[in-house]
């Protein structure tokens, strides 16, 4: 079993639709989540980043993480055709050098 | 990809052949770090540096070693390239310490076929 999980999609909205992410994990040392965001054939880029548990909130994104079910969110309110890309999961656990474990992605289109 | 600079960008070479890649940053970044992403695994650490001469191992880093002997500059060979070594090559850096670590940026990656 992997130590994160994640749907990898794909994933088809309608432009303006709530979009929930999901990744689950079992490392209970996991302190730090992140959300990354990849468009096809580039690098990905750090969406969201969030210590321990609670809800983090930026414009459209807010991420959301429960430590005590291992389980974290990621929704995107009122999406957009620019949204479309593959989100990853990431998290790491303290001292340990900013290596991160990454879920496989979710792949998510947002049509008109 | 500002700051970060991977090369080559596209690689096709044969089984049995040396390959290096190059991760350039003009950051000043203390930690750098080289993934491979395949599909069904996601993004998977090969190995990483947390300085000059500072180089570990991440996850699947068999058949792979690095060099550092400059800040900016971290190589990756492949010492006999393999066809299960077909991947999209990404570095990533970070400055580490409070507030930076896990922050990490990545380069704009290096797809490398192994025939």
């Amino acid at each position: 079993q992997k130590e994160v999980e994640q749907d990898p999609g794909p994933l088809s909205v309608p432009e303006g639709a709530i979009v929930s992410l999901n990744c689950t994990y079992s490392n209970s040392a996991f302190q730090y989540f992140m959300w990354y965001r990849q468009y096809s054939r580039k690098g990905p880029e750090l969406l969201m980043y969030t210590y321990s548990s609670g809800n983090k909130e930026d414009g459209r994104f807010t991420a959301q993480v429960d430590k005590s079910s291992k389980y974290i969110s990621l929704f995107i309110r009122d999406s957009q055709p620019s949204d479309s890309a593959t989100y990853l999961c990431a998290m790491s656990a303290s001292g340990t050098a900013s290596k991160l474990t990454f879920g496989t992605g979710t792949r998510l289109q947002v049509t008109l | 990809d500002a700051g970060i600079t991977q090369s080559p960008r596209h690689k096709v070479t044969e089984t049995g052949t040396p390959v290096t890649l190059r991760c350039h940053q003009t950051e000043n970044h203390r930690y750098m770090y080289w993934y491979r992403q395949d599909p069904g695994h996601g993004l998977r650490l090969i190995h990483y540096s947390y300085g000059v001469k500072d180089t570990d191992k991440g996850e699947v880093s068999d058949g792979y070693s690095v060099s550092r002997s400059k800040t900016e500059d971290f190589l990756l060979t492949l010492e006999s390239a393999t066809s299960s070594q077909t991947s999209v090559y990404f570095c990533a850096i970070t400055p580490g310490g409070r507030g930076g670590a896990n922050v990490l940026t990545f380069g704009a990656g290096s797809r490398l076929t192994v025939l």
